[in-house]
């Protein structure tokens, strides 16, 4: 299995409060990638990085902020959580991009509820 | 833009019966396809790919065919198992440093 962590497995927040998720691999993979997982909605790409401070917009990116300072970790923060934003969270990792032929891992994923 | 549509779930079936889970795609150019499948309780994994027109991509007793004059990659297999009931997403990606875009996931049960 890659390795992959992602912290923490579960959390319960109220609305207004920052949160941060994190995304840790062992891969040195180059490639990282943020998704929430909605019933309806399958999974929709947030951030995405290509690099240390390298990162990119995804589908629905609108109240979330990402940073990479470290090849190993991808974190994820809303900075101010609502609760359109209670979802579980998926970070996944590749190698290259996955267009040439390289596989994605994906994390267990966090199931965050904000009340 | 680019996206995927997949057939609408639940997918009900008996052990051993044929499955086909349809999916059609939108891309501007030549995308890679994916399926992946989500075990309860656990992240997603790699269940096949195929890259370019014509290709067949297969495992575990999964096949799908991209087939580019009618931009589909069903997902078939002959004979499912009780343990193949998850959840099955295809997805795409096109172009150097693009993600995967994935349908709204297609939930399979499976019956003994």
């Amino acid at each position: 299995d890659a390795g992959i962590t992602q912290s923490p497995r579960h959390k319960v927040t109220e609305t207004g409060t920052p949160v941060t998720l994190r995304c840790h691999q062992t891969e040195n993979h180059r490639y990282m990638y943020w998704y929430r997982q909605d019933p309806g909605h399958g999974l929709r790409l947030i951030h995405y990085s290509y690099g240390v401070k390298d990162t990119d917009k995804g589908e629905v990116s609108d109240g979330y902020s990402v940073s990479r300072s470290k090849t190993e970790d991808f974190l994820l923060t809303l900075e101010s959580a609502t609760s359109s934003q209670t979802s579980v969270y998926f970070c996944a990792i590749s190698e290259s991009s996955v267009w040439l032929n390289t596989e994605a891992f994906f994390g267990q994923g966090t199931r965050l509820t904000v009340v | 833009g680019n996206s995927v549509t997949q057939m609408e779930g639940p997918v009900t079936l008996s052990e051993e019966a044929f499955l086909t889970i349809n999916c059609t795609y939108t891309a501007t150019g030549y995308p890679s396809l994916f399926w992946y499948v989500q075990y309860p309780g656990e992240g997603l994994q790699l269940l096949l790919k195929a890259t370019k027109a014509d290709d067949k991509g297969s495992n575990k007793g999964f096949e799908a065919t991209y087939r580019k004059e009618t931009t589909s990659f069903h997902l078939e297999k002959g004979s499912v198992q009780v343990s193949d009931s998850a959840v099955y997403f295809c997805a795409l990606s096109e172009g150097a440093g693009t993600a995967l875009i994935f349908g709204k996931g297609t939930t399979l049960s499976v019956s003994s």
